[in-house]
């Protein structure tokens, strides 16, 4: 599986956006960028997924770099709930090769 | 539909002691997941099944473990002879085919003492 890069923590403030890069320079054509995060004492969670445009749901939007070798995942205004641990991890979307390969991910502290 | 559920949430065993842990997934789900994850680290991949059929185990996943789908619904997850090495927190996840966006349980959290 292709590696992912992320920072091991960052912090934020309530209701300001968080921006969390990921770098992932050896991404294959059909990898897809997939972000989960998982809150304390909980399984993770599905967050976004994308392959090369930008992508927008109700959590978060996905921007890709066009060289698709970085991405960033955006919380538009965060919340003390968003304060997790968020993954970032890259995959062939289905297929006989879809199990989840998670790194340490990078841990987001929100400040109140 | 409730999610994916995992009983027991707690398991405290003793060392050689045999555990088994249970996976309900989301119904309609056919892809049916296994991770393990210890403490600091992010989760790792056990096995998975599509189905009833068990399609890809890991090297993480000795001997001792065993993993089953009888009917394509629920899954357990055995593991013999525990070892305090086991100690860790075991996790579901089920996903449909189309999508194979994965959703996870809460996870049981096994201690070995």
């Amino acid at each position: 599986d292709a590696k992912t890069t992320q920072p091991n923590s960052m912090e934020s403030n309530e209701e300001e956006p968080v921006h969390l890069p990921c770098n992932h320079s050896t991404i294959s054509g059909t990898d897809y960028i997939h972000w989960y995060r998982q809150l304390p004492s909980q399984g993770p969670e599905y967050v976004i997924h994308g392959l090369t445009s930008n992508v927008n749901n109700r959590m978060a939007s996905l921007a890709i770099a066009e060289d698709r070798k970085s991405s960033t995942l955006i919380l538009h205004r965060a919340t003390l709930r968003d304060a997790a641990v968020y993954y970032c991890i890259l995959r062939v979307l289905t297929g006989a090769n879809s199990k989840l390969t998670f790194g340490k991910g990078i841990t987001l502290s929100v400040r109140p | 539909d409730t999610g994916v559920s995992q009983n027991p949430r707690h398991k405290i065993t003793k060392r050689g002691q045999n555990v088994t842990f249970r996976c309900d997934p989301i119904s309609e789900h056919n892809r049916l997941y296994w991770y393990r994850q210890t403490l600091g680290q992010g989760p790792e991949f056990l096995t998975y099944f599509q189905n009833e059929a068990q399609l890809e185990k890991s090297r993480l996943l000795s001997d001792r473990f065993s993993a089953e789908r009888p009917k394509g619904s629920f899954s357990t997850l055995e593991i013999q002879r525990t070892e305090q090495g086991d100690s860790a927190m075991y996790l579901c996840a089920s996903s449909e085919l189309i999508t194979d966006t994965q959703y996870f349980g809460p996870g049981t959290r096994l201690t070995v003492l």
